[in-house]
């Protein structure tokens, strides 16, 4: 079995300041993580992934996420938020089991707000 | 490149009503997938296809049908639709179902039964 926790339904930040977005997952076996953004009226976009390489993620926009076993967490960060960065943001998990494939799991979303 | 692509974008259905919600990839992915979103819950799975011929329920598949038509068509099919189903409804795909491959998203269709 696997889920996800979005620590934070709503973050808001200023212009220019860094950005954290908190994501908790719990999985039976070694999980793959992503993070995914929408923006409003749109479809879901990766930002990056983790699948047990580099613990430490990069991704577009620059964005980047740590993956830390030892706290089972996978937050986001960004270290100067952009007006273009306000969307919804949802961590999924994906993790192998002895069935050969798992499916996606989302969290609930982390609605970012940038302020100017 | 298309990439995912979902159709109608918007669909106003009457209780009972039935429609089919059409989904077409070509990247040459396997694996496709049907989800639904709603306030506050994320992305729930409907229905999903690992590779063509095969299809499976996922968490919510009460009331939906799937067909997988080849390796680039998925179709959801609500044959009567409740005002529960309204709902913003993504399709998805991926090279498999394998932990490491990310699923890539059409630009959702959204769905009001009244």
């Amino acid at each position: 079995a696997q889920s996800v926790t979005q620590l934070d339904s709503h973050v808001s930040v200023s212009e220019g300041t860094p950005v954290l977005l908190r994501c908790n997952y719990s999985s039976s076996y070694s999980p793959s993580l992503f993070w995914y953004v929408q923006h409003p009226n749109k479809g879901l976009q990766l930002l990056l992934k983790y699948t047990s390489a580099a613990t430490l993620v990069k991704g577009i926009n620059g964005f980047e996420a740590e993956f830390k076993k030892s706290e089972t967490s996978f937050h986001l960060t960004k270290p100067s938020a952009h007006m273009s960065d306000a969307a919804e943001y949802f961590c999924v998990v994906r993790a192998e089991s002895n069935f050969g494939n798992e499916k996606l799991t989302f969290g609930t979303g982390t609605r970012l707000t940038i302020i100017p | 490149n298309a990439g995912v692509t979902q159709t109608p974008k918007f669909q106003v259905l009457k209780t009972g009503q039935s429609m089919t919600l059409q989904c077409a990839q070509d990247m040459n992915h396997n694996s496709m997938y049907w989800y639904r979103q709603d306030p506050g819950m994320g992305l729930r799975l409907i229905y999903y296809s690992a590779s063509e011929g095969t299809t499976d329920k996922g968490e919510v598949p009460n009331g939906y049908n799937v067909s997988r038509l080849n390796k680039r068509e998925f179709s959801l099919r609500l044959e009567s639709a409740a005002p529960s189903q309204t709902s913003v409804y993504f399709c998805a795909s991926s090279e498999g179902v394998w932990r490491n491959t990310e699923a890539f998203f059409g630009q959702g269709t959204r769905l009001t039964v009244v």
